[in-house]
C-alpha cells in the first residue's frame, strides 16, 4: 500500500496566482480530508468528503478556496487567487468508514509558499 | 466548545525518562480521543486512541490516561527514546458530528540521548 499520495511536495508561487494541490487517497477508503497546518493555527480541517461528496466545508477559509473529488481516487484543493497568508503545509488524509472507526492516514503534505 | 487545549508546547526529556503531555477539552459530547505523532516532513500518524468508557489504555511504552469528570486526558511515554522525538497532537471528536476531528496545538518532544 503506497499510502496517501500528495503532489507537489513543495509549491512556491507569487501572490495572485492559482495553486492546485493534488491528492490520491488510499484505495478503498471512503473518506477524504484536507487539513492545513501552520505554526499559529495548528492543524485545521478545511473540508472532508464521504464517497466523493463534500460533507463539511465549514473550515474552508473563503471563496478563494475550492475542493473537488471527481472520483474515489483523486481530489484537488485549489486556491485562486493565492495570498501570502495562505502559506502553510496542506495535508490530505483518508480513512475507511470515518475517523470514529478507523484512523486518519495522512499524506506527507504540500508545503505552499506564496510570495 | 469545540476546543482542545494541549500542554506543554514543548518538552525536553532525558533518554529513559517519562514524557507526559496533557490535554483538556470542553465539549462533554466528545467520545473519541486519539493521539497522533508527527515527524518532520511527514504527516501525522495515529499513535493510540481511547474512548471514555475506560480510564486507561496502554500500548507498549505509550499509555493514555483519561479523566472524564475533569475532562482531561494525557499521554505518557515510558522509557522515552531519542526516536520518540516528534510532535504529538491530541485530538477529540464526537461520533454524531461525522468525521470532524479537533486537534490540540501540538507538543514538540525532544528526547536527549
Amino acid at each position: 500500500d503506497a499510502g496517501v499520495i500528495q503532489s507537489p511536495r513543495h509549491e512556491v508561487t507569487e501572490m495572485g496566482q492559482e495553486v492546485t494541490l493534488r491528492c490520491k487517497p488510499i484505495s478503498g477508503h471512503d473518506y477524504l480530508f484536507w487539513y492545513r497546518q501552520t505554526m499559529m493555527r495548528g492543524l485545521e480541517l478545511l473540508i472532508y468528503f464521504n464517497n466523493n461528496v463534500p460533507i463539511d466545508d465549514s473550515g474552508m477559509p473563503e471563496d478563494r478556496f475550492s475542493a473537488k473529488m471527481p472520483n474515489a481516487s483523486f481530489s484537488t484543493l485549489k486556491i485562486q487567487p493565492s495570498e501570502p497568508r495562505d502559506s502553510a503545509v496542506y495535508f490530505c488524509a483518508s480513512s475507511f468508514r470515518g475517523i470514529n472507526n478507523s484512523p486518519l492516514h495522512f499524506g506527507n503534505g504540500t508545503r505552499l509558499t506564496v510570495t | 466548545q469545540q476546543q482542545v487545549k494541549q500542554s506543554p508546547q514543548s518538552l525536553i526529556v532525558q533518554k529513559g525518562g517519562i514524557s507526559i503531555i496533557n490535554c483538556a477539552y470542553e465539549n462533554t459530547a466528545f467520545d473519541y480521543f486519539p493521539w497522533y505523532q508527527q515527524f518532520p516532513g511527514k504527516g501525522p500518524a495515529l499513535l493510540i486512541a481511547i474512548r471514555p468508557d475506560v480510564s486507561e489504555k496502554k500500548e507498549g511504552r505509550f499509555t493514555i490516561s483519561f479523566n472524564k469528570s475533569a475532562k482531561q486526558f494525557s499521554l505518557h511515554i515510558m522509557d522515552s527514546q531519542p526516536g520518540d522525538s516528534a510532535t504529538y497532537f491530541c485530538a477529540a471528536s464526537k461520533e454524531t458530528s461525522g468525521s470532524r476531528l479537533t486537534f490540540g496545538e501540538g507538543t514538540q518532544l525532544t528526547v536527549n540521548p
